[in-house]
């Protein structure tokens, strides 16, 4: 089976453009998460859903960002305007189940970089 | 809130030397541990878990065990591999009704051989 498929893998984009990153996750899971990865903050939760419903987006860093999950097979995160700041690797996973037992499957992620 | 801190980074290593990394965590419940790795280039994936106190998570030469009196989670091999050089994560989940993993800092691991 196709794992968390994340694109587009590398994105290059000039402050105050808008950046689209987009996840399928894998067929069946329930939960899609968002995060980021940078070196001095490491891994943060951006957002998660469950059956396509936002249910945690304390994480989200302010009104620039937004996401949505249209059906079960695809997500998307949005930034605009997008900022240097912003430059990091953004992370998609899914799950079947809570994260108590089960286990979050990753994306290879996208590397954002904003000039 | 509920956080991970894990030791510093970057570790280097030997071929065959005995790997300790150090994890603890601070929660308010009980929470569920776990060790993820992630490769150069790739995303993160499970590397082995454990749900509740005493509990040992082992895979690929790989232990931890879940020590809720310390409140640490501490990776350990006895013999690592040039393979193994990664990045290692420990993480929490919140069973506080939130689904959702808090993850540490992430300590670089780099193996010569």
């Amino acid at each position: 089976d196709a794992g968390v498929i994340q694109s587009p893998r590398h994105e290059v984009t000039e402050m105050g453009q808008e950046v689209t990153l987009r996840c399928k996750p894998i067929s069946g899971h329930d939960y899609l998460f968002w995060y980021r990865q940078t070196m001095m903050r490491g891994l943060e939760l951006l957002i998660y859903f469950n059956n396509n419903v936002p249910i945690d987006d304390s994480g989200m860093p302010e009104d620039r960002f937004s996401a949505k999950m249209p059906n079960a097979s695809f997500s998307t995160l949005k930034i605009q305007p997008s900022e240097p700041r912003d430059s990091a690797v953004y992370f998609c996973a899914s799950s079947h189940r809570t994260v108590n037992t089960g286990e979050l499957f990753f994306g290879e992620g996208s590397r954002l970089t904003v000039l | 809130g509920d956080s991970v801190t894990q030791m510093e980074g970057p570790v280097t290593l030997s071929e065959e030397a005995f790997l300790t990394i150090n994890c603890t965590y601070t929660a308010t419940g009980y929470p569920s541990l776990f060790w993820y790795v992630q490769y150069p280039g790739e995303g993160l994936q499970l590397l082995l878990k454990a749900t509740k106190a005493d509990d040992k998570g082992s895979n690929k030469g790989f232990e931890a065990t879940y020590r809720k009196e310390t409140t640490s989670f501490h990776l350990e091999k006895g013999s690592v591999q040039v393979s193994d050089s990664a990045v290692y994560f420990c993480a929490l989940s919140d069973r506080q009704g939130a689904q959702k993993l808090v993850f540490g800092q992430g300590t670089r691991l780099t193996i010569n051989p």
